[in-house]
């Protein structure tokens, strides 16, 4: 147990819909990262936030946002959902290397999305 | 552009053998990192092992040691005695630069045969 929590578990909807993804960081962890694992593009690093902060974006679509929250915890939304959308996405946290930290990146279980 | 090349889709192993997985990366950072990470058939991302680039000594865990070659940027992974568990898809993946983002490669599926 990586002490990451990711939920839900598994989410099927249909195309054009909107879902949360929603992710808790190991305890004391500041930031949070969203990766995306599909078939075609592999795995892909979408956004990172630090204390609640966007510090870094990747590959993510603009029908995609996130955010992280004053205790930490941080949703990826995702809107007008299409078909290439599904995959296994997954929340990862670390404590700041820029300040000491590892550089370690501790993975959650992932949210598997399909959309039909 | 920092990039993840492993160039071994599949490989297969017997068990209490030793396998060696590749991996070469390119980035223009002077401070990175290198991991090799595992997933299982469960598909939860599992930490292996990490290399500081500015160690010379490779990095070893257990069963696990690489071999980091720092000016072929080459980063390959030994596991020695593998065992049944050890099956499943072995990520390389590189961070380094203003965040910690994780580049990955595209992965080496490892199947140990009893």
């Amino acid at each position: 147990d990586s002490g990451v929590t990711q939920t839900p578990k598994h989410l099927i909807t249909a195309t054009g819909q909107r879902v949360t993804l929603r992710c808790s960081p190991r305890s004391g962890d500041l930031s949070v990262y969203w990766y995306q694992q599909s078939l075609d593009q592999g795995l892909q690093f979408l956004i990172q936030y630090y204390n609640g902060e966007e510090r870094a974006k990747g590959n993510i679509l603009e029908r995609f946002s996130a955010q992280q929250f004053p205790d930490l915890h941080s949703e990826l939304n995702l809107s007008s959902l299409e078909l290439g959308d599904s995959a296994l996405y997954f929340c990862a946290s670390s404590v700041d290397p820029l300040t000491g930290g590892s550089n370690e990146q501790f993975f959650g279980p992932g949210t598997r999305l399909t959309v039909l | 552009a920092q990039t993840v090349t492993q160039s071994q889709p599949e490989m297969s192993v017997q068990e209490a053998e030793t396998v060696t997985l590749s991996c070469t990366y390119d980035t223009s950072e002077n401070n990175y990192y290198l991991f090799w990470y595992k997933q299982p058939p469960s598909r939860q991302m599992i930490l292996v092992i990490r290399q500081e680039a500015y160690k010379q000594q490779n990095a070893t865990e257990n069963r696990f040691s690489v071999n980091f070659q720092k000016a072929a940027k080459s980063f390959s992974l030994k596991i020695s005695d593998s065992q049944l568990g050890d099956t499943a898809m072995y990520f390389c993946a590189l961070s380094g630069g203003a965040t910690n983002k994780l580049i990955f490669g595209t992965g080496t599926l490892l199947a140990v045969q009893p």
